[in-house]
């Protein structure tokens, strides 16, 4: 058990819909990042935040959104979803701002399937 | 474009024996290696690293081997387990020094099946 909670662990949901997941960081980690990982793909990176605060963006879509509240659990909001939206997203954690050497402890992912 | 890559989908190797994942990348900024296990159902997690000092990191049975002029990584387990079947990604990260914190760049992933 990494510590970092996520839920839903599956969604199921239309094409044009709007749906949020939402990731609980391990106790006293500030920071939190997005990943998805597609069919035959590595994980994507998505965004990160430190302290409630946007740190760096990745590939995010515009139909993307993310916040870090300040019980410092975070939401990954998309909307307009498409079929290709179809993907496992991870959320991760870390103490601080990850310089490359610090690891990230991830949840079990939420599984998002668009018909 | 792919950045970080693993050309092998998949690796079979007998319980005792040697298992050999492989890496590749592209990007020089890269600075930081790392791989990442996962098992079905979890949340991939860290293994072992490697900063582009160095060219070998060890840790128990996993040894990692950096090669940066071929810009090639190799992550060596021996012996191989069962309990190491899983899905190995490799993951690079560029200066750590500067503002892509925790911006890592994943390989596809090499599943790994360890036979009795």
């Amino acid at each position: 058990d990494s510590g970092v909670t996520q839920t839903p662990k599956h969604l199921i949901t239309a094409t044009g819909q709007r749906v949020t997941l939402r990731c609980s960081p391990r106790s006293g980690d500030l920071s939190v990042y997005w990943y998805q990982q597609s069919l035959d793909q590595g994980l994507q990176f998505l965004i990160q935040y430190y302290n409630g605060e946007e740190r760096a963006k990745g590939n995010i879509l515009e139909r993307f959104s993310a916040q870090q509240f300040p019980d410092l659990h975070s939401e990954l909001n998309l909307s307009s979803l498409e079929l290709g939206d179809s993907a496992l997203y991870f959320c991760a954690s870390s103490v601080a701002p990850a310089r490359g050497d610090e690891k990230l402890f991830f949840g079990s992912g939420t599984q998002l399937s668009v018909l | 474009d792919q950045q970080v890559k693993q050309n092998s989908p998949s690796l079979s190797v007998q319980e005792g024996r040697i298992s050999i994942l492989n890496c590749d990348y592209t990007n020089s900024m890269f600075d930081y290696f790392l791989w990442y296990k996962k098992y079905p159902a979890e949340g991939p997690t860290f293994l072992i690293s490697i900063s582009s000092i160095k060219d070998k990191n060890e840790d128990g049975r996993f040894t990692v081997f950096l090669n940066k002029s071929a810009k090639h990584l190799s992550l060596h387990i021996v012996p191989s387990q069962p309990g190491d079947s899983a899905v190995y990604f490799c993951a690079a990260s560029p200066n750590a020094g500067g503002t892509s914190y925790g911006k890592l760049t994943f390989g596809q992933g090499t599943i790994l099946t360890v036979h009795p």
